[in-house]
């Protein structure tokens, strides 16, 4: 599986956008891109997935290059509840594991 | 709510026993996959299985098993038990191997 890179700390205003970078510049063409995030010691929560396209769900919208290099998680309106570690996960079609990296721990400032 | 189910929440034990935990996936899932999360290693694969047999391992130690029954739930069995082994065991279920998995609360395991 491709690896991605994160950075490890974002910070976030209440209210705002929250737009978490993720890249992947290894990643191949049956691979997809998965965002989960993990709030303090409760299980991964997916958000959301995308191959190629722009992918949008009541969570988050998932914006990946046309060369699908590195993609973007956005929160459109992020609240104190969003403060979390945000996983960004390359796994193959067909895979078995998702490999965890260290994530982005995303703080949602009031 | 993911629809996982784990047990026990919580379990302290002792040096050299055995624990065993177990988890229920979503309703439909024929798929199940056991991670650890420790400290000093963040989450990692231990093993997966699909329909009742295993399909994948990952970095499961040989004192670790796990099977998963006819009626799709899975136990994870931790023998000879050390002090390292403390930590988070999370269980996930797809519907089938390579799809979207879905995480239960995890179970906290503590070793003295």
């Amino acid at each position: 599986d491709a690896k991605t890179t994160q950075p490890p700390s974002m910070d976030c205003a209440e209210g705002r956008a929250a737009n978490l970078p993720c890249n992947h510049s290894t990643i191949s063409g049956n691979e997809y891109v998965y965002w989960y995030r993990q709030i303090h010691s409760q299980g991964p929560q997916y958000i959301i997935h995308g191959l190629k396209n722009n992918e949008t769900n009541e969570m988050a919208s998932l914006i990946i290059t046309e060369d699908r290099k590195s993609s973007t998680l956005i929160l459109p309106h992020a609240t104190l509840r969003d403060t979390a570690v945000y996983y960004c996960i390359v796994s193959k079609e067909y895979g078995n594991k998702l490999v965890f990296g260290a994530g982005t721990i995303l703080r949602v400032k009031s | 709510d993911s629809g996982v189910t784990q047990t026990p929440k919580h379990l302290i034990t002792a040096t050299g026993q055995r624990v065993t935990l177990r988890c229920s996936p979503r309703s439909g899932d024929l798929s199940v996959y056991w991670y650890q999360q420790s400290l000093d290693q963040g989450l990692q694969f231990l093993i997966q299985y699909y329909n009742g047999e295993e399909r994948a391992k990952g970095n499961i130690l040989e004192r670790f098993s796990a099977q998963q029954f006819p009626d799709l739930h899975s136990e994870l069995n931790l023998s000879s038990l050390e002090l390292g082994d403390s930590a988070l065991y999370f269980c996930a279920s797809s519907p089938n191997p390579g799809e979207t998995q879905y995480f239960g609360p995890g179970t906290r395991l503590l070793v003295l």
